[in-house]
């Protein structure tokens, strides 16, 4: 059971360039989240999903973009890189059938730098 | 704005120290709390949670937690610490809202244990 799986680990970018971040959970689990970590910031939440074909946009979603077309996937789009995105990615899943129950598991993080 | 507050950004003990990491929030009426920690290298994982009942949860490790309504606090406690306790500590809420489960994060508590 590999749980939250992220890729890739590190990736360095251009200013401009875009690309994606891969976020897949085999838990079977209906909520999955984005969130970004930045020294003395904490977490901050860019976009979450409660469902497939279900996204919405949390505390920081400027600049990104995601999508859920199925269950398992909820991959994290940076469309036009700036410095300002330079963090370490972290995706989250976690199966909340009744309210209250949410606990979440973390991927391993991906860790990108804009130059 | 619904906040998450941990004073302590930096905190420094000797092995066998007590241990007390504050986190305060401004949430009304009834709140999911967690405690998160990430070990240096590694990824987000959950520490405890308190979603009712007992105000004083135990944790994993020797943790436990009290939740004290009339402060907004959830404060992080451990009698004795150990140099493997050394990580960054994440104090979590929620509102339990059936499809809106984001949690709020503070902004983290580095604990060093000097051996």
């Amino acid at each position: 059971n590999a749980g939250v799986t992220q890729t890739p680990k590190f990736r360095i970018l251009k200013i401009g360039q875009s690309m994606t971040l891969q976020c897949t959970q085999d838990m079977n689990h209906n909520y999955m989240y984005w969130y970004r970590q930045d020294p003395g910031m904490g977490l901050k939440l860019i976009y979450y999903s409660v469902g497939a074909g279900i996204t919405d946009k949390g505390e920081v979603p400027n600049g990104y973009n995601v999508s859920r077309s199925t269950t398992e996937d909820f991959p994290l789009r940076l469309e036009l890189a700036a410095p300002s995105q330079t963090s370490v990615y972290f995706c989250a899943s976690s199966y909340s059938g009744v309210s209250g129950a949410n606990v979440l598991t973390f991927g391993a993080g991906s860790r990108l730098t804009v130059l | 704005a619904q906040s998450v507050s941990q004073h302590n950004h930096h905190v420094i003990l000797s092995e066998a120290a007590s241990l007390e990491l504050g986190c305060n929030y401004s949430y009304g009426g009834t709140v999911n709390l967690f405690w998160y920690v990430q070990y240096p290298g590694q990824h987000l994982q959950l520490l405890l949670k308190y979603f009712s009942g007992d105000p004083l949860v135990k944790g994993i490790k020797g943790f436990e937690a009290e939740f004290i309504k009339s402060k907004f606090s959830f404060n992080l406690r451990k009698p004795s610490v150990q140099w493997s306790d050394t990580a960054e500590y994440f104090c979590a809420v929620n509102k339990p809202n059936f499809g809106n489960e984001k949690l709020t994060f503070g902004t983290g508590t580095r604990l060093t244990i000097i051996p």
